[in-house]
């Protein structure tokens, strides 16, 4: 069975430093895999995601991250973060190979951006 | 385009006591899903809907909760008897099809005392 893990709770960074948010996930079959933002007291938003193709993936607001599969790792990079990144942030892998939306989800990590 | 609606957005009750959320997806949108966010965990899928037809709900608690859709677009979550473990926020997102992109609405927090 698939399994996500966020290995760090919470990240303290300050502004303008350049922050990674770390994702293993285990997987017997070949696997989507997502970061997704949820600021607080609203619902979650699509970062980036990784369905094929190139290993490197950008998403919005100067987020990328990179699919490792020898690492099985999927983890979330900001050469220089903003205040306004302050949320919490989730890796997801699909339950099976196909799906966007039947996701499993990590327990989240907290950024917190000081000025 | 309007977004994923959700209500009530915030709810209290007594264990024992029940209670419903509604949502209602983006236009257009074939599947629909119910996640249980507790505090301090990821969301977890708790029912997917592709139009009135349930595709997974192998982790509802179908002692507790029930789940329908029945003309294929709004949807009801109801909980009846809620325990406190219940406490959470219940997200609704919805895609265009089964593999598609998933947008949620901003969730209805559940507090059980």
């Amino acid at each position: 069975a698939q399994s996500v893990t966020q290995l760090d709770s919470q990240v303290p960074v300050f502004e303008e430093a350049p922050v990674e948010l770390r994702c293993n996930y285990s997987s017997s079959v070949s696997v989507y895999l997502f970061w997704y933002v949820q600021y607080p007291n609203q619902g979650l938003q699509l970062l980036l995601k990784y369905l094929s193709g190139s290993t490197l993936v950008k998403g919005i607001n100067g987020f990328e991250a990179e699919f490792n599969k020898s690492q099985t790792s999927f983890h979330l990079r900001k050469p220089s973060v903003h205040i306004s990144d302050t949320a919490e942030y989730f890796c997801a892998v699909s339950k099976d190979g196909g799906s966007q939306g039947n996701l499993i989800f990590g327990k989240g990590t907290k950024l917190s951006v000081k000025p | 385009e309007a977004g994923v609606a959700q209500s009530p957005r915030y709810k209290i009750i007594e264990k024992r006591q029940s209670v419903a959320f509604w949502c209602n997806p983006i236009s257009g949108h074939a599947t629909l899903y119910w996640y249980q966010q507790i505090l301090g965990q990821g969301p977890k899928l708790l029912i997917q809907f592709q139009n009135n037809g349930v595709v997974d709900d192998s982790q509802l608690p179908k002692d507790r909760f029930s789940a329908e859709r029945l003309k294929g677009v709004d949807s009801t979550l109801k909980i009846q008897p809620a325990k406190l473990e219940d406490s959470a926020v219940y997200l609704c997102a919805s895609s265009l099809g089964l593999n598609g992109e998933l947008f949620f609405g901003e969730g209805s927090r559940l507090t059980v005392l």
